[in-house]
């Protein structure tokens, strides 16, 4: 069974930083795309940051230089590494593999996690 | 950055009702868009993908169409387990991968 468990989350004051983990299960994270995709409290879904099965990565505008995406291919985990953090990355983060057919992946999210919080407050 | 607009921004229907949601591009996106489901206190379910491809277990009332800037997706007759969020998205251009703002659908 495909899964991913987000965990990591929590209160940390502006400026501070935190990392994020993403265990999967049911499917190994070196061989997909896998993203970050964040929802501050009562608003609508943000991709933040996806790892191509390659290596490489992207980031949105908002986070690039302070977010940093990686992964353990030993724990079958992804990472998400925060720092410099603002009141405005307050948010529940997800981490979605990207939807996976026969002939590849297509930059869509079929599995998601439960989400972590982080809240960025004084 | 492609923007998503979505509308209405809420739908009020009954059970059984038909319902149907718009997302449209700032610029085509050929027709690489998918829409997900998001009930509160979860996370969101992949439904369509590619305008018109239902996602794995998504039952045949919904279905979805467009391309080029315009896209619906229809929910033929309401079950009470739809009354939730929808949200579009866009693979077309990207950096960013972008999201509507989201139509709540709601009991009437």
């Amino acid at each position: 069974e495909v899964q991913v468990v987000e965990s990591g989350g929590g209160l940390i004051q502006p400026g501070g930083a935190l990392t994020l983990s993403c265990e999967a299960s049911g499917f190994s994270v070196t061989r997909t795309y896998m993203s970050w995709v964040r929802q501050a409290p009562g608003k609508g879904l943000e991709w933040v940051s996806t790892l191509y099965s390659g290596g490489g990565s992207q980031y949105a505008d908002s986070v690039k230089g302070r977010f940093t995406i990686s992964r353990d291919k030993a724990k079958n985990t992804l990472f998400l590494q925060m720092k410099s953090l603002r009141v405005d990355d307050t948010a529940v983060y997800y981490c979605a593999r990207h939807l996976l057919l026969s002939f590849g992946e297509l930059d869509y999210f079929d599995y998601w996690g439960q989400g972590t919080l982080v809240t960025v407050s004084s | 950055e492609i923007v998503l607009t979505q509308s209405p921004a809420t739908l009020s229907l009954s059970p059984g009702e038909r319902a149907t949601l718009s997302c449209r591009a700032s610029q085509s996106v050929s027709n690489y868009v998918a829409w997900y489901q998001q009930k509160p206190g979860q996370a969101p379910r992949l439904l369509i993908y590619d305008a018109s491809n239902r996602a794995t277990g998504i039952p045949a009332r919904f279905s979805g169409s467009g391309s080029g800037t315009d896209f619906t997706l229809t929910i033929s007759s309401l079950e009470p387990d739809d009354f939730a969020v929808y949200y579009c998205q866009q693979r077309n251009s990207w950096p960013p991968l972008t999201f509507g703002g989201g139509t709540k659908v709601e009991i009437k």
